[in-house]
């Protein structure tokens, strides 16, 4: 499968709102609603921050959250905060028969 | 404390092998399926390879398939990646990932480093 693709880049304010699309295909974000997102810090392990399309692991702030529409999943901060300023990368299952998990290529958040 | 910790990367040349391992501690390894993800130097995460008991399942990437084998020791709590005929692309930090579920990994180990050059 090919990879999902997301943004390059994104840029925020403190205090600002800012979204990540996601877009795949009818084999993977469109048929399952098995979505992920995983933040990233340089030189560190990504870290799961939303499974499920929705759902925030326990310890994981309120000010992320996610959707999905059809072929597209995204991810949007509230409230955005200097630590956030990372690498995203969103995942979704796409099956069995060829490669179960597949990512997106990265967005690199800033924060001004 | 819930930890993942990786071990077994190196140089190596083309067309050699690796066998990486990963330890876990502080939870029952046994429950749980595992991945390895990777990771190229500047560049996205790659998924590797996915493994489970209950029923007994591995996929690979298209890119591994037949050259990489994962395996697991629920005695000795690790998971492992045994890497043949190793390829300059096949370079960059592993890292292995507890699953929870259809592309989620809720536990990474803090990767280790492969470097595959003449």
């Amino acid at each position: 499968q090919s990879a999902l693709t997301q943004p390059a880049s994104v840029s925020g304010s403190p205090g600002q709102s800012i979204t990540i699309s996601c877009t795949g295909t009818s084999s993977d974000i469109g048929k399952y609603d098995f979505v992920s997102w995983y933040q990233q810090h340089p030189g560190r392990a990504p870290k799961l921050i939303i499974h499920q399309v929705v759902e925030r692991p326990s310890g994981v702030s309120l000010r992320f959250s996610a959707s999905k529409s059809a072929h597209t999943a995204t991810l949007t901060i509230s409230g955005l905060q200097p630590e956030d300023e990372a690498e995203y990368y969103c995942c979704s299952f796409a099956g069995t028969d060829a490669s179960p998990w597949v990512f997106g290529g990265g967005t690199k958040v800033t924060v001004l | 404390e819930v930890k993942l910790v990786e071990s077994g990367g190196g140089l190596v040349q083309p067309g050699g092998s690796l066998r990486l391992s990963c330890r876990g501690s502080g939870f029952t390894f046994s429950r749980y399926e595992w991945n390895w993800v990777r990771q190229a130097p500047g560049k996205g995460l790659e998924w590797v390879a996915f493994t489970s008991e209950h029923p007994p399942r591995t996929y690979y990437a298209e890119s591994v398939k037949g050259r990489f084998t994962i395996s697991r020791d629920n005695v000795e709590s690790s998971l492992y990646l045994q890497m043949d005929n190793l390829r300059p692309e096949d370079a960059g930090v592993y890292f292995c990932a507890r699953d929870t579920g259809r592309a989620s990994a809720d536990v990474w180990g803090q990767g280790t480093l492969v470097n595959v050059s003449s």
